[in-house]
């Protein structure tokens, strides 16, 4: 059974650049939340996607969008990048009616902007 | 507002000692609380989980975490540490079903155990 799986694994943007980072939830999970994690600090929540639906929202802005498809995997874009946008970002994926009680982690996209 | 707090950002223990992490956190309900622990290069693992029911929590790896809900307390022991734990660990608090804060988690900022010899 593949769990959470992420692409691509490394990449390296400009600033002023876009970018899509993809996600693969685990089999049977239905929910998918993205998470910011700079360096030397903890994750932080962008937003979670459930039923195509963009279902909660944490403080980032609007240059941070996502979606997610119909099989359940889902994008996260970043427009405009700046250099503070540069960290490890992870995707997560829950079970159907789990919220944040079960959350399943990938092993994340390194963003490098320069 | 969730928020959780880490009180040491580095601690270190030989191997074979006991491990404590501490961990406060705030939240205006009865929330759910995590320990999630991440070894360099890989995703992070969900190492226990509290969620209303006994307040002793047993987790993987022989890690277990107490919640104290009048010391807002939610602490990781391990009673004997091996090499192969060390690693960044992260205390996670996320409010209940029907809370504005239900569904997303919010991390501490990390305790990096280290494990000698």
């Amino acid at each position: 059974d593949a769990g959470v799986t992420q692409s691509p694994t490394h990449l390296i943007k400009t600033r002023g650049q876009q970018v899509t980072l993809r996600c693969s939830p685990k089999s049977g999970h239905d929910t998918v939340s993205w998470y910011q994690q700079a360096l030397g600090q903890g994750p932080q929540f962008i937003f979670q996607y459930y039923e195509e639906e963009e279902r909660q929202r944490g403080n980032f802005p609007d240059r941070f969008s996502g979606h997610q498809f119909p099989n359940y995997s889902s994008e996260l874009n970043v427009n405009a990048l700046l250099l503070g946008d540069s960290a490890l970002y992870l995707c997560a994926s829950s079970p159907p009616g789990q919220g944040s009680y079960e959350q399943y982690f990938g092993p994340g996209t390194r963003l490098t902007v320069t | 507002a969730q928020s959780v707090t880490q009180l040491d950002s580095h601690v270190s223990v030989s191997e074979g000692t006991p491990v404590l992490l501490r961990c406060n956190y705030s939240s205006s309900y009865s929330p759910s609380l995590f320990w999630y622990v991440q070894h360099p290069n890989k995703g992070l693992q969900l190492l226990l989980k509290y969620t209303s029911a006994a307040t002793l929590v047993k987790g993987i790896n022989g890690f277990e975490a107490e919640f104290k809900k009048s010391e807002t307390s939610f602490h990781l022991t391990k009673p004997s540490a091996h090499m192969s734990d060390a690693a960044e660990y992260f205390c996670v608090v996320s409010d209940p079903p029907g809370s504005g804060g239900y569904n997303k988690l919010i991390f501490g900022a990390g305790t990096r155990l280290a494990v000698h010899p």
